[in-house]
């Protein structure tokens, strides 16, 4: 069954990067896009930006352009999502999720799920 | 991209049924039937319930059904069971080629 399993927690203070992974199976990893997704304390969902496995296009969201960076490592079946220039607001759960669609050209639908990096900022 | 907009909260006693709103613009949910709904229980991940506005993953009971009308998606839950009492989020495919999600609603069975 397709599985994504997350790195562990992390505690960062302001100004620090963070880079969470997130290996999968069972599937084709290479068919699939990976999207990032945060959820901060009591709050709602966020959607961060989008990886294709494939090409490596990758589709960032407006809010984080200028500080985030995804990657894949196809070699290993790992998705990676790096932040940089943390602050206290950052404070939240990672999520990792794949694209519903294989070879798709942007994501729309995220049917499997990691089980979240719980990521720390503060000094 | 502004986050679609769901009411914060229902309620329902087991048996009834539930709808939740999802409410975006023609940039979003107007504009493509890649409207999905996402369950959460406390302090585990989203797992996919709806698709495509209307379409269940295998696995998904039939009392979860989607609907859309021009800028506004749905999600109802019929025969409420304890279960069910979770956070759900709408998201959509927008024309910037990215995703948004709803804020939110918290259901809860009473």
């Amino acid at each position: 069954q397709v599985q994504l399993v997350q790195s562990g927690a992390e505690v960062k203070k302001p100004g620090a990067s963070v880079k969470v992974s997130c290996k999968s199976s069972g599937y084709t990893f290479n068919s699939y896009g990976i999207s990032w997704v945060r959820q901060a304390p009591g709050q709602g969902l966020e959607w961060m930006g989008w990886i294709s496995a494939y090409n490596g296009d990758t589709n960032y969201a407006e809010n984080f352009q200028d500080r985030v960076t995804m990657t894949t490592d196809t070699s290993t079946s790992t998705a990676y999502m790096e932040l940089r220039s943390l602050r206290s607001d950052d404070t939240a759960v990672y999520y990792c999720a794949r694209d519903r669609y294989r070879y798709a050209r942007a994501t729309s639908c995220l049917d499997n799920w990691g089980q979240g990096t719980r990521v720390t900022v503060s000094s | 991209q502004s986050a679609l907009t769901q009411p914060p909260s229902v309620s329902g006693s087991p048996g009834q049924s539930v709808t939740i709103s999802c409410t975006g613009t023609s940039n979003d949910v107007g504009s493509y039937n890649r409207v999905s709904w996402y369950q959460q229980p406390p302090g585990t991940a989203p797992k996919l319930i709806i698709y495509e506005v209307t379409d269940r993953p295998s696995g998904v009971p039939d009392r979860f059904s989607g609907s859309k009308s021009g800028n506004t998606a749905s999600l109802t839950i019929s025969a409420l069971q304890a279960e069910d009492e979770a956070d759900y989020y709408c998201s959509s495919y927008t024309t910037s080629n990215t995703l948004v999600f709803g804020g939110g609603t918290k259901l809860t069975v009473l």
